[in-house]
């Protein structure tokens, strides 16, 4: 069965620095892969995806994430953060019958 | 509007009372899925449904009910709420064809006391 891992509930970084939010999945087959992001109070939106095209997925807002299949990693990053980046992230997988399967979901801090 | 839309937005119930959280979509999406969120277990999924009348479960079904008699609505029913349920309730669509494109609704916020 497909899952996903992500490191870190909390992660906090200072404006302009880089963000590195972490992802490990675990599946049977050749994956697809997600990053969603929450703003509060809202739904989650696209953020990037992977399905095999090419290992690095460059996305909204200047995210990008690259699929290591020796790592089964599927890290986020973003190299300049911004104050509006602050938010949730949830990595996720498809699970057969174009199921989305969530991570516990990272929330990013920027702070000046 | 275009778009997935959820309602209400926000529900206080009762502990043993039926609530029925409503989605709808503008899109036609063969897929529609029905989402709780939790702190520390980020979204679940509690029913999915693959076209107009075919629905099944996902991971947390129990206490829960869905139908799908057209394609555009997915509402979701809590047959006696409890204060587990208590909850951010997440819709979502997605297109035929498969990988897609997840589009979630604002989604609502149910606290059952």
């Amino acid at each position: 069965a497909q899952s996903v891992t992500q490191l870190g509930s909390h992660v906090s970084v200072s404006e302009g620095a880089l963000v590195l939010l972490r992802c490990n999945y675990s599946s049977s087959v050749p994956p697809y892969l997600f990053w969603y992001v929450q703003y509060p109070n809202q739904g989650l939106q696209l953020l990037l995806k992977y399905t095999s095209a090419a290992t690095l997925v460059k996305g909204i807002n200047g995210f990008e994430a690259e699929f290591k299949k020796s790592e089964t990693s599927f890290h986020l990053t973003k190299p300049s953060a911004h104050m509006s980046d602050a938010a949730e992230y949830f990595c996720a997988v498809h699970g057969g019958y174009n199921k989305l399967i969530f991570g516990a979901g990272t929330r990013l801090a920027v702070h000046p | 509007d275009a778009g997935i839309t959820q309602s209400p937005r926000y529900k206080i119930t009762e502990t043993g009372r039926q609530v029925t959280l409503m989605c709808h979509q503008t899109w036609s999406h063969s897929y529609m899925f029905w989402y709780r969120q939790d702190l520390g277990h980020g979204l679940r999924l509690i029913y999915y449904s693959a076209a107009a009348d075919i629905t099944d479960k996902g991971e947390v079904p129990d206490g829960y009910v869905v139908s799908r008699s057209k394609t555009e609505n997915f509402p979701l029913t809590l047959e006696s709420a409890t204060r587990s349920q208590t909850s951010v309730y997440f819709c979502a669509s997605i297109t035929t064809g498969g990988h897609g494109e997840a589009f979630f609704g604002q989604g609502t916020r149910l606290t059952v006391v």
